[in-house]
């Protein structure tokens, strides 16, 4: 079936240095992706998202990168700090609006 | 704005009881939310969409008799586990949607004793 997957399940950075957590995906009829950002025992928070019309979305310190060509997508954070620490989720969004969450990375930040 | 909100954020009941989760769109009308759990350290897996007024869809897989759910006004929508059982402890989440975003709240931890 359809599926969102991730190739990194755990990332760790010192604070100050650039990370990029990657995700690949299966629907090559998506056309919407979200990155989500998940702390300890609170709901996902969203982040960023990219249409497929596009191959790169900046936001503040946030950076989406999608080829469709190899369906691959990847966030990319600058300057990472200790709250940056969360787990990171990519998720497709079907056209009848459902959402399909990737497998996960959790990102530690140490100072 | 679009706050959602969870009650309770966290419950504790014995095997054999049925618990009430309720999702709350606090400052917009949503007609359809979602209802998803959480395993530690896993994804968010979908278990229903719940639509304003009609029945909810489940996710294959997803016993609709164990998970309740009724969306019976445009801010609420309540999950109801039926018969809880440890095996049902997790962490459920709700997301409401407006426009072509969801809108998550913050998450009910549900331990079955």
């Amino acid at each position: 079936g359809e599926s969102v997957g991730l190739h990194l399940p755990t990332l760790s950075v010192q604070e100050g240095d650039n990370s990029i957590i990657n995700c690949a995906y299966s629907n090559s009829a998506s056309d919407y992706f979200i990155w989500y950002k998940q702390e300890s025992g609170k709901g996902p928070q969203f982040i960023i998202d990219i249409r497929s019309n596009m191959d790169k979305r900046q936001g503040q310190r946030v950076t989406v990168l999608l080829n469709k060509t190899v369906k691959h997508l990847s966030l990319q954070i600058a300057a990472t700090q200790p709250g940056d620490s969360a787990v990171y989720f990519c998720a497709e969004i079907s056209s009848y609006g459902k959402l399909t969450f990737g497998q996960g990375t959790i990102l530690t930040v140490h100072p | 704005g679009a706050v959602v909100s969870q009650h309770p954020s966290r419950v504790i009941c014995k095997s054999g009881t049925s618990v009430k989760i309720e999702c709350r769109s606090l400052d917009f009308q949503a007609t359809t939310m979602f209802w998803y759990r959480q395993f530690p350290k896993k994804s968010l897996m979908l278990m229903a969409t719940s639509n304003e007024g009609s029945k909810a869809t489940y996710e294959q897989g997803v016993e609709k008799d164990k998970f309740l759910i009724n969306h019976a006004s445009l801010t609420l929508s309540t999950l109801t586990v039926t018969s809880a059982h440890p095996e049902d402890s997790s962490f459920y989440i709700c997301s409401a949607a407006r426009d072509y975003e969801q809108y998550f709240g913050p998450g009910t931890r549900l331990t079955v004793t």
